[in-house]
């Protein structure tokens, strides 16, 4: 089974520039999560979907980043403008249904450098 | 809201020794679960080990293994037989269900833990 895949893997952009995520989650599984990981913290939670609506984007900085989950399969997130605190690792996670046991998987991430 | 702290920022262990990685939760939720999860230096989390509020026995996965202590909120993972291989950062998490948001449950992870293996 393949898992969650990321790309590209790593990013360099300059403030104000913009940047796009991508990611494919495991075939089957309805729940997308973004994570937003800064250096020598845990991951936090920007966006979830189940299948390609919303559940929960409350951490979600609007102004500058957006996200969609067209066709309830892969999402892309972006930023615009970015700004130097965006530079983070963006985590794509998966599972198979909400609720209970179910674990995420994660992908490898996308190491982003905002200079 | 839920809150997890790890309280070790670094931890070292000898080979083929156990080590003993903290956790501690907060929630005012009856039913929760808790998780841990491993990040090599490629950066994927790794999913290891899942414990139930409302299980009986402490979780075990191989040679990871959950010493749940409810009544302290605490959910410190255990690795026996330490290897080179388990050198990495180690976070815990717990589920948080958010009702009000139709049922959008995220994972509120610590600050981790670095966990090196010395030969």
């Amino acid at each position: 089974e393949a898992g969650v895949a990321q790309s590209p893997r790593y990013k360099i952009i300059e403030k104000r520039q913009s940047v796009a995520f991508w990611c494919n989650p495991i075939s089957g599984h309805a729940t997308l999560y973004w994570y937003q990981q800064i250096l020598g913290q845990g991951p936090k939670l920007l966006i979830q979907f189940q299948n390609n609506g919303v559940v929960d984007d409350s951490q979600l900085p609007k102004d500058r980043f957006s996200a969609e989950r067209l066709k309830g399969v892969d999402s892309t997130l972006k930023i615009q403008p970015a700004k130097l605190e965006d530079s983070a690792v963006y985590l794509c996670a998966s599972s198979l249904v909400s609720g209970e046991a179910y674990e995420q998987y994660f992908g490898p991430g996308t190491r982003l450098t905002v200079t | 809201a839920q809150k997890i702290t790890q309280t070790q920022p670094g931890m070292f262990v000898q080979e083929k020794e156990a080590v003993t990685l903290d956790c501690t939760y907060d929630t005012s939720d009856p039913s929760y679960g808790l998780f841990w999860y491993k990040q090599p230096s490629s950066g994927e989390m790794i999913f290891l080990i899942y414990q139930g509020s409302y299980d009986q026995q402490n979780a075990t996965e191989g040679r990871y293994s959950l010493n749940f202590q409810k009544a302290r909120k605490s959910a410190n993972l255990v690795i026996s037989a330490s290897q080179l291989g388990d050198s990495a950062m180690y976070f815990c998490a717990m589920r948080d269900v958010l009702i009000t948001q139709g049922g959008s449950e995220k994972l509120v992870f610590g600050k981790g833990t670095k966990l090196t293996v010395n030969p």
